[in-house]
C-alpha cells in the first residue's frame, strides 16, 4: 500500500526558505505513470496546489508561487522535496504531498497526513 | 487561475442526498473531463472519491456520483451517513503546463 509522509520544520521565519520533503513508502517514485506533488492548506481555508516533479526531473509549478518554489526529486531515497524562498505569515499552511496520476487522466491520490508550518518570527 | 466556486455548506438528514456543486470556466471545468473530488475530515488528509467528473476509485460507496455540464461539475451524495459528514473539495486541470485548480470547498452537515 502506497504511503507518503511529509517532514521538516513546523516554524520558518518571515524572509526564509520552507524546506520539506515527502517520503514515499510501499512503491517506486521512479513508476512512468504519475508525477509527485504539492498542495497546501491554510488553517481554515481551503486547497491550493503548489506543483508536482516527474522521477526525471521534470517539474511543473502554479504560476502564482513560480518565482518562489523549487520542487526537486531523489529517486536514490524515493523522496521528493518542496522549497519555498522569501515565505511571509501567508504561506502558513498545513502542507500536503500526493502521488499525481497524468497519464490519461488527472488525480491526487493518495495523500500524506501534511505537515504544518507557521511562519513567525 | 481562480479557485473553482463552491457553496460553503450544504446539508441533509440521513438517508437524503446532497448536491453539491463547482464551478470554474471553460479554461478548466467546461474544457475538460478532468474533474476530480475529495472528501476531507477535520485534522486528516483529502480522500479521492471522484476522478475523470463521473469515476470512482475502488473502495468508494456507490452513493457517491459525479457529473458535469458546461462550466460545472456536481458531486452527489446519495443516502446520507453520519461519516459523510466532511468537507468536500473540486478539482480540475485547468491546461497550459499542467496547471490545476481547487475548490473553495463545502462543508456537507448531516443533520
Amino acid at each position: 500500500q502506497l504511503q507518503l509522509q511529509e517532514s521538516g520544520p513546523g516554524l520558518v521565519k518571515p524572509s526564509e526558505t520552507l524546506s520539506l520533503t515527502c517520503t514515499v513508502s510501499g512503491g517506486s517514485i521512479s513508476s512512468s505513470s504519475y508525477y509527485w506533488g504539492w498542495i497546501r492548506q491554510p488553517p481554515g481555508k481551503g486547497l491550493e496546489w503548489i506543483g508536482g516533479i516527474y522521477y526525471s526531473g521534470s517539474t511543473y509549478y502554479n504560476p502564482s508561487l513560480k518565482s518562489r518554489v523549487t520542487i526537486s526529486v531523489d529517486t536514490s531515497k524515493n523522496q521528493f522535496s518542496l522549497k519555498l524562498s522569501s515565505v511571509t505569515a501567508a504561506d502558513t499552511a498545513v502542507y500536503f504531498c500526493a502521488r499525481h496520476a497524468v497519464a490519461g487522466t488527472r488525480w491526487f491520490d493518495p495523500w500524506g497526513q501534511g505537515t504544518l508550518v507557521t511562519v513567525s518570527s | 487561475q481562480s479557485a473553482l466556486t463552491q457553496p460553503p455548506s450544504a446539508s441533509g438528514s440521513p438517508g437524503q442526498s446532497v448536491t453539491i456543486s463547482c464551478t470554474g470556466t471553460s479554461s478548466d471545468v467546461g474544457g475538460y473531463n478532468y474533474v476530480s473530488w475529495y472528501q476531507q475530515h477535520p485534522g486528516k488528509a483529502p480522500k479521492l472519491m471522484i476522478y475523470e467528473v463521473s469515476k470512482r476509485p475502488s473502495g468508494v460507496p456507490d452513493r457517491f456520483s459525479g457529473s458535469k455540464s458546461g462550466n460545472t461539475a456536481s458531486l452527489t451524495v446519495s443516502g446520507l451517513q453520519a461519516e459523510d459528514e466532511a468537507d468536500y473539495y473540486c478539482s480540475s486541470y485547468a491546461g497550459s503546463n499542467n496547471n490545476y485548480v481547487f475548490g473553495t470547498g463545502t462543508k456537507v452537515t448531516v443533520l
